[in-house]
């Protein structure tokens, strides 16, 4: 049973680069089935789409965040990331990485437990 | 301030039905984009329970149903049981913005 895993700091200063893994387990990422996405949900309930990524590297982002946002994958490792520049105190959120399944719409058909993360000085 | 518009909060008691709308689906659009339902209680990931409009996951009772009409979308939840009580999120695709978007949750409470 696939199973997503988010990782990486809780705390990060503004003007930095935010870094964070989501590892796969259960099951390759390197499946047709699906693609691999980040999710945010800020302090306040609203939840926003960030971007997803195919395992064979295409992306697609949040028009919003593109000239900040870089997701990739490692097959070989079987996890895929994000990378968010130029941080402030409006990227607080928890982020989520979640698996969407072609099969279903495009749905958010599973989740990881999220990680929460902080712009702070 | 989300593209889709839910209500902030619903109630009802303990087997009664509730209905939850979700307004300004494919407003922006001559195409139909699938509209899709999370469930997510206090501290944890949503999870899925609507996907293309109407259908249900294999692990969500078929207590839980949806419908679409026009640029609206509803989650029905009928038999209440405590364990509905939970956030709920609309979610479709916004092709103007080139985007998929939320609503902003709806609080359900379980008297």
């Amino acid at each position: 049973q696939m199973q997503l895993q988010e990782s990486g700091p809780g705390l990060v200063k503004p003007s930095e680069t935010l870094s964070l893994r989501c590892s796969v387990s259960g099951e390759s990422i390197i499946t047709g089935d699906y693609f691999w996405s980040w999710l945010r949900q800020y302090p306040g309930r609203g939840l926003e789409w960030i971007g997803y990524i195919y395992s064979s590297g295409t992306s697609y982002t949040n028009p919003s965040l593109t000239n900040r946002l870089s997701i990739l994958v490692d097959t070989s490792a079987n996890q895929f990331s994000l990378r968010l520049k130029s941080v402030t105190v409006a990227d607080t959120a928890v982020y989520y990485c979640a698996r969407v399944n072609i099969y279903y719409g495009d749905a958010f058909d599973l989740w990881g437990p999220g990680t929460m993360v902080f712009v702070s000085t | 301030q989300s593209v889709l518009t839910q209500p902030p909060s619903v109630s009802a008691a303990p087997g009664q039905t509730v209905s939850i709308s979700c307004s300004g689906v494919n407003s922006n659009s001559e195409t139909d984009f699938d509209v899709h339902w999370y469930q997510q209680h206090p501290g944890k990931a949503p999870r899925l329970v609507i996907y293309d409009d109407n259908i249900r996951p294999s692990w969500v009772p078929d207590r839980i149903s949806a419908s679409t009409s026009g640029t609206s979308a509803s989650l029905v939840i009928s038999g209440l049981q405590p364990e509905d009580e939970a956030v709920y999120f609309c979610q479709s695709y916004d092709s103007h913005v080139g985007n998929k978007v939320f609503g902003g949750g709806t609080k359900l409470t379980v008297l």
